[in-house]
């Protein structure tokens, strides 16, 4: 592995299913977040995590949560899908201890809620 | 509120000069980023600013003016490979990333 990657790459999901979109990273960043992107829209923050063992709530939280186990990984999860969650997903991470604190991406997951 | 502002769509000409301007209302400032996006891709990391003034990263510049609440991004020497989504985004108080809706940029030959 290098960099970030998640899995899957895309899926489509009936709503009301439950999803878990998977971020591993191997940069041993202290950091990593979850974005939604929206066509018009820039990218919005749905939780972060600034180290393993915790984790905050970003811009848009509602209908999702995270854990992180781990430094490598940040799995996100929908509980009961709704059609207002089809988006792209990106997870990304950070060396907040850097001097700008770069966040960098993995290659997103298409979401599709029917 | 917080805003990011950017042109949705710029158009230019292969091998030519363009600028990309960025203007923000953020609660604190704490540095100010421009991605590159291409079409179903990832956004990528371009450039950095966090003190007034201009840093150039080959025919990439990016300059800064926190009093104004401005940056641009300059691309010099246009390839077509430079078409793609252009992003900026500033770390504000809570040290989150507030993003733009992204420039379009199309390079035409």
């Amino acid at each position: 592995i290098a960099g970030i990657t998640q899995a899957p790459t895309s899926q489509i999901l009936a709503a009301g299913r439950r999803m878990t979109l998977r971020c591993t990273q191997d940069m041993r960043h202290n950091a990593m977040y979850w974005y939604r992107q929206d066509l018009g829209l820039g990218l919005r923050l749905i939780h972060y995590s600034n180290t393993a063992g915790t984790t905050g709530k970003g811009e848009v939280p509602d209908g999702y949560s995270v854990s992180r186990a781990n430094t490598d990984d940040f799995p996100l999860t929908l509980a009961s899908a709704v059609p207002s969650q089809t988006s792209v997903y990106f997870c990304a991470s950070s060396d907040s201890s850097g001097t700008s604190d770069t966040q960098y991406f993995g290659p997103g997951t298409r979401l599709t809620v029917l | 509120g917080q805003n990011i502002d950017q042109p949705t769509e710029m158009t230019a000409t292969e091998g030519a000069i363009v600028q990309i301007n960025c203007t923000y209302q953020t609660s604190g400032f704490n540095g100010l980023f421009w991605y590159q996006q291409h079409a179903g891709e990832a956004p990528t990391f371009l450039s950095y600013n966090v003190l007034d003034g201009l840093e150039e990263k080959g025919r990439f510049s990016s300059f800064l003016s926190r009093s104004k609440g401005y940056s641009y991004l300059l691309l010099k020497e246009l390839q077509m490979k430079d078409s793609a989504s252009y992003l900026c985004a500033v770390r504000d108080s809570n040290y989150q990333l507030i993003w733009g809706a992204g420039t379009k940029l199309i390079i035409k030959p």
